[in-house]
């Protein structure tokens, strides 16, 4: 069964501070990897999308990587604000170019204090 | 937000009450997409569109109709709504780019069905 597991479920961190989220997956056949923003009460926004070739990529403050052969990604968050504070959701893709078949994480939900 | 509305943004009702909410775009996007975010899920595809009149089930279709009669407008009915239907739903559209199709997302419709 294809799935998507993110961890943790939820984390808090100071207002500064670095911070990487996992993402792992078991979908195949794997086309891309997504991950979004979302904030409390809005719609996703996305930050990355890697296809199974790009081990990094970076959007701002938030670099992702991937290892497809472990099937693992991450996010990662430099120099932290409170306006990260959302929750982070891992997307995975397992048909190219086809938006029917993408396969949800739960989220983290990242809390920024000050 | 890629010129995306949603309406209503709140809506209350009662079981066995038909409800239709509405997705309307500025872009002229040919996907257009209809979510629904649920706690302890993640986002599930309910219908999509790939064009005026052209529509299809995604994996919780049941108990929704969808209608497209303008490029700009994506139309969700629940026929007889029901307490299982209450759920945040998002509409979304498409935008080809040289990896892969980014979904960009509407700010969301909170329904309660009492």
């Amino acid at each position: 069964k294809n799935q998507v597991e993110q961890s943790p479920q939820s984390l808090i961190i100071l207002e500064g501070k670095n911070c990487t989220l996992q993402c792992n997956y078991t979908v195949s056949p794997f086309s891309n990897l997504r991950w979004y923003k979302q904030d409390t009460g809005r719609g996703p926004v996305s930050l990355t999308i890697m296809t199974f070739s790009e081990n990094t990529k970076s959007n701002g403050r938030y670099t992702a990587t991937l290892d497809a052969d472990t099937k693992q990604s991450s996010l990662h968050i430099t120099a932290s604000q409170l306006s990260d504070s959302a929750s982070y959701i891992c997307v995975v893709s397992d048909n190219a170019g086809n938006n029917r078949k993408l396969i949800w994480g739960l989220g983290t939900s990242l809390a920024v204090n000050p | 937000d890629a010129g995306i509305t949603q309406s209503p943004r709140h809506k209350v009702t009662e079981t066995g009450t038909p409800v239709t909410l509405r997705c309307h775009q500025t872009e002229n996007h040919r996907y257009m997409y209809w979510y629904r975010q649920d706690p302890g899920h993640g986002l599930r595809l309910i219908h999509y569109s790939y064009g005026v009149k052209d529509t299809d089930k995604g994996e919780v279709s049941d108990g929704y109709s969808v209608s497209r009669s303008k490029t700009e407008d994506f139309l969700l009915t629940l026929e007889s709504a029901t307490s299982s239907q209450t759920s945040v739903y998002f509409c979304a559209i498409s935008v080809a780019t040289s990896v892969a199709d980014t979904q960009y997302f509407g700010p969301g419709t909170r329904l309660t069905v009492l």
